[in-house]
């Protein structure tokens, strides 16, 4: 069945340590977002990505980074400089400008 | 830059009554407007979204929004909820061609017996 995956669903940061959160889709679909999920706080867009090797900075990209080689992948590297990284982060897909968005299961990102 | 604002953080509703969901957006130009729910434990899923024509846009589950534009506003009801209706409710706003999509803040809705 065709969808989005994210891996790990927990994944835990130490102190001054860059992590990695994995989204893969087999939907075909050209662009894909990163979004943060905090109570309170809705969904805030982190980057977004039109088509591959090309992407933007959504609101709250600082202290994050992304990269799109190939379609399916949307890789979410969380770095040192992100000081509060504690949160849920959901991966999401679209084939067409503004169609429904297709979201993974999320990841929970917790800082040790 | 597109900005969406629900000013409810929290509703509580009894079952049977009517609903209905705050939804302003900041934006120049027509925006793409949506409504996504999310069940305790569950995905995000589309309820209903706007793009043009006519301001009244049905969806699923027996959901409805209208969009003003003098307002700025893109307001969900439903006439009648159900327990099951209790969820965040969220609306969100693109704009332009670049695939764009914000998010609100979100409001929980809880529903009475």
């Amino acid at each position: 069945d065709g969808g989005i995956t994210q891996s790990p669903k927990y994944l835990f940061r130490k102190e001054g340590q860059n992590v990695t959160l994995s989204c893969e889709q087999n939907l075909n679909h050209d662009a894909m977002y990163w979004y943060r999920q905090d109570p309170g706080q809705g969904l805030r867009l982190i980057y977004y990505s039109q088509i591959v090797n090309d992407f933007q900075k959504g609101d709250i990209a600082e202290g994050y980074s992304v990269s799109r080689e190939k379609k399916e992948s949307f890789p979410l590297t969380v770095t040192s400089a992100q000081k509060n990284p504690t949160a849920f982060y959901l991966c999401a897909s679209t084939g067409k400008v503004y169609e429904k968005l297709f979201f993974g299961s999320g990841t929970q990102l917790s800082v040790l | 830059a597109q900005s969406v604002t629900q000013p409810d953080i929290h509703i509580t509703v009894s079952e049977g009554a009517s609903l209905e969901l705050r939804c302003n957006y900041s934006y120049g130009a027509t925006p793409y407007l949506f409504w996504y729910v999310q069940s305790p434990g569950q995905g995000l899923q589309l309820l209903l979204k706007y793009f043009s024509g006519d301001t009244l846009v049905q969806g699923i589950k027996g959901f409805e929004a209208e969009f003003k534009r003098s307002q700025s506003s893109f307001n969900l009801r439903k006439p009648s909820v159900h327990w099951s209706d209790a969820a965040e409710y969220f609306c969100a706003v693109g704009a332009g061609d670049d695939y764009k999509l914000s998010f609100g803040a979100g409001t929980t809705v809880t529903v009475r017996a």
